[in-house]
């Protein structure tokens, strides 16, 4: 069953905490994304990474950290320099950057307490 | 850079009505559109997309158009269900390989 994963489904933190959230794909795509929802908004991304070991900036990095180790694998931590942390974060993976079609994952819930 | 605008942000229809929503972009050198649908609490799912060489593309009850020379496109659904209401979100594919993405457009079905 392939697909994206994205855990935990809710997730809570206090002030001051850094945090990971875990995206995983079994879909051998190349090129992973991280983006922030907040509500009533559309998406702005965070950071994309199109080849292991290798990650960019996207519009709002801010704050945000992320790793690719793995091909299947794309952490994102959100650290305590994040001002305003709380939202809807979406994972996403393409089979490259430039074949455009993106899948999404189920999204996680960060609020901070 | 591409900014995409969407249009109306909030649309309600008449159970079986059609519903249009509308894109703009300003990057011509963009040539990839898709549409996602929202449902409450999950990630979006991709329902149709469009490349600059077509001008329509169809599957079942959902149609997208597209202007390239107005630099607009459009999602529109025919005989709208229940399970049609959900946030509906365009995007276009920038000269960098990146998705910019409209707003959004919450589409109610009354009953």
């Amino acid at each position: 069953d392939g697909g994206i994963t994205q855990s935990p489904k809710y997730l809570f933190r206090k002030e001051g905490q850094n945090v990971t959230l875990s995206c995983e794909q079994n879909l051998n795509h190349d090129a992973m994304y991280w983006y922030r929802q907040d509500p009533g908004q559309g998406l702005r991304l965070i950071y994309y990474s199109q080849i292991v070991n290798d990650f960019q900036k996207g519009d709002i990095a801010e704050g945000y950290s992320v790793s690719r180790e793995k091909k299947e694998s794309f952490p994102l931590t959100v650290t305590s320099a994040q001002k305003n942390p709380t939202a809807f974060y979406l994972c996403a993976s393409g089979r490259d950057q430039s074949t455009d079609t993106q899948y999404f994952g189920p999204g996680t819930r960060l609020t901070v307490l | 850079g591409e900014n995409v605008e969407q249009h109306p942000s909030t649309l309600s229809v008449q159970e079986g009505d059609s519903a249009v929503i509308k894109c703009t972009y300003s990057d011509s050198a963009s040539n990839y559109f898709p549409w996602y649908k929202q449902e409450l609490g999950k990630g979006p799912q991709l329902i149709i997309d469009i490349r600059s060489n077509v001008g329509e593309k169809k599957d079942q009850r959902i149609a997208v158009t597209l202007n390239k020379t107005a630099k607009h496109f459009s999602l529109h659904i025919t005989e709208t269900q229940p399970e049609d209401s959900a946030v509906y979100f365009c995007a276009a594919l920038d000269s960098n390989y990146q998705l910019i993405w409209g707003a959004g457009t919450k589409l109610i079905i009354k009953p």
